[in-house]
Parts: structure tokens; sequence; C-alpha cells
């Protein structure tokens, strides 16, 4: 299958840095990516969808200049935290589409905000 | 309105027993399709199988197996003899080419030696 990458997989910072999120498919092109938020024992929650060379699309609720994403190219698409907070602390998981409706994820980042 | 009911929310069960991970979608799309993903303790989401809705055909491989069921509108997920390996949360997902995936809630299963 699709292998996407994502790096960091740990992150610790402290309030008030910002930290960013990388996130690659290693063996296709994406034109769609997503940006992921999980909960502990909690499903996925969707952030926004990131078109390459275009703005990305937030869900409701999610500040988009709080999680800045770009999607520089057809296999790479940051995430943003900026001036991370305590309540930023999450599990953040990208995705990508290799073809019509199937997404693979990436093997996630863990954000602690001290 | 769509939506993915995994109305299990942990399972627990020994080695060797057969166990099935129930998911009931609903969407008035008349095309749409179905996924499973595990997630293990590591975090990573892993693809298990996708389904469309035009291909209500079961599918097996190995010891995991699926259950599609337009009539009922469930997507069923079955896997056989089971192995601490399999301990992990299942996610059922739908996608009616909105370029937004449901996901269930999950089922955590643990499988004990």
């Amino acid at each position: 299958g699709a292998v996407v990458s994502q790096h960091p997989s740990w992150v610790i910072c402290k309030s008030g840095t910002s930290v960013k999120i990388e996130c690659r498919s290693l063996d296709f092109q994406a034109t769609t990516m997503f940006w992921y938020r999980q909960f502990p024992k909690q499903s996925l929650m969707l952030m926004a969808t990131s078109n390459e060379g275009s703005k990305a699309t937030y869900e409701q609720g999610v500040e988009k200049d709080k999680f800045l994403i770009n999607h520089a190219s057809l296999t790479l698409s940051t995430l943003t935290v900026t001036s991370a907070h305590p309540e930023d602390s999450s599990f953040y998981i990208c995705s990508a589409r290799d073809s019509p409706q199937t997404q693979y994820f990436g093997p996630g980042t863990r954000l602690l905000v001290l | 309105a769509q939506k993915v009911t995994q109305a299990q929310t942990e399972i627990s069960v020994v080695e060797k027993e057969d166990v099935t991970l129930d998911c009931v979608y609903e969407t008035r799309d008349t095309t749409y399709y179905l996924f499973w993903y595990k997630q293990p303790p590591s975090g990573e989401l892993v693809f298990l199988i996708r389904r469309n809705s035009f291909d209500e055909q079961n599918e097996i491989s190995g010891r995991y197996s699926w259950n599609f069921q337009k009539s009922t509108s469930s997507f069923n997920f079955t896997i056989t003899a089971s192995q601490v390996v399999d301990s992990a949360v299942y996610f059922c997902a739908l996608d009616t080419g909105g370029f937004k995936t449901i996901f269930g809630a999950g089922t955590r299963l643990f499988v004990k030696a």
C-alpha cells in the first residue's frame, strides 16, 4: 500500500512556541491531504483538508490562524501550530489519498505543550 | 446526514476466539465507499479494506472477513481465531465522495492470551 510519513513523531515544546509537523507521501502524489486530531480514547476529528496549490479548507471550529496548513507540493503538506498552548497537546495525524476515496495515514505526531 | 455507528465501545476476547465488530452506516448517496482501519497502540492507522456501494460480495483475507449488507446498512468485520496482536482500536469509515471521510467512534478490541 501507499506510504505516508510524518515528522516529527514526538515533540515537546514550551507554551508560546510554534511547532511544524510535516506530512509526506513517499511513493505517490497526493493532490489532497488531510489533517486530523485525536484525543485519548476518541475517534479522529478532521481539522482541515489540504489541497496542493490552494488554501486549505478548515472544519468548523478549527482556527485557521492557529493551525496553519501549507500544501507546497504533491508530496508534502505541513501543519504549523502557532503559539502553542497546553490545550493544543494532542495526537495529530495526517493522511493522503492515492486513489479515489482511499486515505493512507501517517504514523502520527504526539505534541506535548508544557 | 451521513453517520457511522460502532455500537461496541470495547470487546474483550480470549485468544483463538472469533470476534465480530459491528458497523452501521447512514447515507442517502447511492455511491459511497466503506473502510475499516486498524489503530494499534503505536497510533498509526492501518488500512484494512475498502468496499464500494455496488460491490456486496463478502471478502476474506486470511483471518479477516467482511460482511457488507446494503439492506441493513451494515459492514461488519470478523476476525477468526483472534490473536494477541489483533488487540487494537478498529475504525469503520464512510466516504461519499465529498472529500470528507466520516469515522465511527471506534471499537477497542482486547485479545487476552
